[in-house]
């Protein structure tokens, strides 16, 4: 199928590393996205993966690709209130150029 | 430069009506899609319009509709409403369609809340 599949939530305390995992179908798939939306607001685009990558990271945000596994996960240092939000991830997939979503994780942080 | 702008913001409507939402993209972009979000449910994909043209449809009853003006803006009708969607629409624009690049990042509108009663 096409599913991409994310936890719906995840709970850190504020300070601690937050991991937002994500598995995928296509190995086809050249970019992997994740993406950010907070209360009332549309989704932004926070980073993205080449699929020849391994891992990314951009100041508090690394990004692992595990291909073998179809496996992807978003790690955010030092979680901040401000990081309270619903994280996508999405893969572009190359064979029908759709982007396919997961439902979502909602983190959500306490003090 | 602006960003995605949808209208409206909210909308009220009762079973059986039709509506019709609109996107206007940023400027430039040739390239907007619609999405369905509803809780646990994530982003569903309705379907992309590039120039004018529908490029990929998702799988949606044909009571969703979409079309795409010249200067790029786009609307999506709904007929006959169903409680069932019920969800907030989102409208995304992108500078091209098709292959996947660095530079194709999807931006996306605040969405139109639509809820059926």
């Amino acid at each position: 199928g096409e599913d991409v599949e994310q936890s719906l939530f995840l709970s850190v305390r504020e300070g601690d590393s937050s991991v937002i995992n994500c598995t995928y179908t296509d190995s086809s798939s050249t970019y992997l996205y994740w993406y950010k939306q907070e209360p009332g607001a549309g989704l932004q685009l926070l980073t993205y993966i080449f699929s020849n990558m391994d891992m990314k990271q951009d100041q508090r945000l690394t990004v692992l690709l595990n291909k073998k596994d179809k496996h992807l996960s978003l790690r955010i240092a030092d979680t901040q209130t401000g990081d309270s939000a619903i994280y996508f991830c999405a893969e572009g997939q190359d064979s029908n150029y759709q982007l396919i979503w997961g439902a979502g994780t909602k983190l959500i942080i306490k003090p | 430069k602006a960003g995605v702008t949808q209208t409206p913001r909210y909308l009220i409507k009762t079973r059986g009506q039709q509506v019709t939402l609109s996107c206007s993209p940023i400027s430039g972009h040739r390239s907007v899609s619609w999405y369905q979000q509803t809780p646990g449910q994530g982003l569903q994909f309705l379907f992309e319009y590039f120039s004018e043209t529908q490029r990929n449809k998702g799988n949606f009853p044909g009571r969703f509709s979409g079309r795409q003006f010249s200067n790029s803006r786009s609307e999506m009708n709904v007929s006959t409403l169903e409680l069932g969607d019920s969800a907030l629409y989102l409208c995304a624009s992108s500078l091209t369609s098709g292959q996947f690049s660095m530079n194709t990042e999807a931006f996306f509108g605040q969405g139109t809340r639509l809820t059926v009663v």
